[in-house]
């Protein structure tokens, strides 16, 4: 089983500034079943990246994803206050399909 | 508009099996590439995916929870079951049901596409 491991846990910024979350896996992953979502508290996660790289439908371009391997990261641009969310990566490429444990992003 | 909804008991008991339901709209089980797949998260926890059905009736579950796990779907009614068997507290959750809308071979097997479109989630609580 692919373990994902992602750093912070928590990380406080302030909007405008630019935010960048890593996603560890114990295994490589191809880029092409590496995915990040966003979750908002009460809600469902949403996808926003995928394929490591490629933005969802009707996702902003502050948020990026880049990585291959084992380690992947995404990137927000410059935060608005709307971001600040706990976010998800998850590989599909090996059953099962395995989350991360989430980064919280708080406003600082 | 692709939507999901999940449904199921709010309350079960200790060693009942759960039985969940996800009713699909806006597209159909019968396509040739879409699956759907169950993913839990405990209160204030992360998420957990559980089990994925694909398009074939080709089914993927967690290791740790397969003995406890079934998923198969009814195309007629557009719907995809989870029966989750030998209920206790620690499954306390909100569930969610998920569709991939298309999958891949690779290294000799299907892999689904990335969960784009998500239900709104169903809490399922178990107590006495």
């Amino acid at each position: 089983e692919i373990v994902l491991t992602q750093s912070p846990g928590t990380l406080s910024l302030s909007p405008g500034e630019r935010a960048t979350l890593s996603c560890r896996a114990s295994q490589s992953v191809s880029s092409s079943f590496l995915a990040w979502y966003q979750q908002k508290p009460g809600q469902a996660p949403r996808l926003l990246i995928y394929g490591a790289s490629r933005r969802a439908t009707g996702i902003p371009d502050r948020f990026s994803g880049s990585g291959s391997g084992t380690d992947f990261s995404l990137t927000i641009s410059r935060l608005e206050p709307d971001d600040f969310a706990v976010y998800y990566c998850q590989q599909h490429g090996s059953s099962p399909y395995t989350f991360g444990q989430g980064t919280k992003l708080q406003i600082k | 508009q692709v939507t999901l909804k999940e449904s199921g008991p709010v309350l079960v008991k200790p060693r009942e099996t759960l039985t969940l339901t996800c009713t699909v709209s806006g597209f159909s089980l019968s396509n040739s590439r879409m699956g759907v797949s169950w993913i839990r998260q405990p209160p204030g926890k992360a998420l957990e995916w559980l089990a994925h059905i694909f398009s074939s009736d080709e089914t993927s579950y967690s290791r740790s929870l397969k003995s406890r796990l079934t998923i198969y779907k009814d195309t007629s009614k557009s719907q995809v079951v989870l029966t989750m068997t030998n209920m206790d507290p620690v499954d306390t959750a909100t569930y969610y049901c998920a569709r991939s809308p298309d999958y891949y071979y690779h290294n000799s097997g299907y892999y689904p596409d990335a969960f784009d479109v998500w239900g709104q989630g169903t809490m399922v609580t178990v107590s006495s």
